[in-house]
C-alpha cells in the first residue's frame, strides 16, 4: 500500500462546479503539501498544512491529523484550474517528501 | 527572478553515456533535492541535501550521483545511463519541509 492515496485519479467537471481532491496518508507527518502542476510541467507550491484549514482565493485546504486525511477544494472552478493536484507528505523527523500520484483535473467550459 | 534554475531542459542520451544535470538556487535555501516523474509513479526521491557538504540518499538513489560543494548548487550526475533513467527530472528548494518548497522547471531525459 502506498504511504500516499490520492483519490480520484481523474476527476472531469463542468466551470462553476465545486471541486474535493481527497488524500490519505499512512505514516507520521509534520506537514502536508499540496502542489500545482500544470500540462506544462512545472510544479507549483499551494500550500502547506500542519493542522486546520487554510485559504487562498477559490482554493481551500484542510487537514484531519487524527484521521490522517487531507483535502483540496476549488470553489467555482474555471478552465484554467484544470491541471494535476499533488498532495505529498514530511515525514516526522526528517526532510523527506512522498508524494502522492497526483489527480488530473480537468474543467469543460 | 529568484527561484530554482534546472539545465538542460531537454537531453537525448545513448545508453552508458554520462551526463549531469544542473540545479541552481538563489534564495540561500538549505535544503535541495532531486526527483524523478515517471507516468503512473508520484515524484520519488532520488537524492537530497541539507546543507553544504551534507548529502543523503532518497528512494531510487542507484545509478545517480550528488554533490554540494555551495549552497546554490546541486548537480545530479549521471554515471552510466540507461534507458530505465528515462524520466522527467525536478530539482526542488526549501529553507525546510514545514516552509514550503520552490521546484524547477524541470528536465525532460531520454536514454535510447
Amino acid at each position: 500500500k502506498n504511504e500516499v492515496e490520492q483519490s480520484p485519479q481523474n476527476l472531469t467537471a463542468q466551470e462553476g462546479e465545486f471541486i474535493t481532491i481527497n488524500c490519505s496518508y499512512s505514516v507520521g507527518i509534520s506537514a502536508l503539501h499540496w502542489l500545482q502542476q500544470h500540462p506544462g510541467g512545472g510544479i507549483v507550491s499551494l500550500f502547506m498544512l500542519s493542522s486546520g484549514k487554510k485559504k487562498h482565493g477559490r482554493l481551500i485546504a484542510t487537514i484531519n491529523i487524527q484521521e490522517k486525511h487531507s483535502s483540496l477544494h476549488i470553489t467555482a472552478s474555471h478552465p484554467r484550474d484544470s491541471a494535476v493536484y499533488i498532495c505529498a507528505v514530511l515525514h516526522f523527523g526528517n526532510e523527506k517528501l512522498t508524494f502522492g500520484t497526483g489527480t488530473r483535473l480537468t474543467i469543460i467550459p | 527572478n529568484a527561484g530554482v534554475t534546472q539545465t538542460p531542459k531537454f537531453q537525448v542520451l545513448k545508453t552508458g553515456q554520462s551526463m549531469t544535470l544542473q540545479c541552481a538556487q538563489d534564495m540561500n535555501h538549505e535544503y535541495m533535492s532531486w526527483y524523478r516523474q515517471d507516468p503512473g509513479m508520484g515524484l520519488r526521491l532520488i537524492h537530497y541535501s541539507v546543507g553544504a557538504g551534507i548529502t543523503d540518499q532518497g528512494e531510487v538513489p542507484n545509478g545517480y550521483n550528488v554533490s554540494r560543494s555551495t549552497t546554490e548548487d546541486f548537480p545530479l550526475r549521471l554515471l552510466s545511463a540507461a534507458p530505465s533513467q528515462t524520466s522527467v527530472y525536478f530539482c526542488a528548494s526549501s529553507y525546510g519541509g514545514w516552509r514550503g518548497y520552490t521546484f524547477g522547471s524541470g528536465t525532460r531525459l531520454t536514454v535510447v
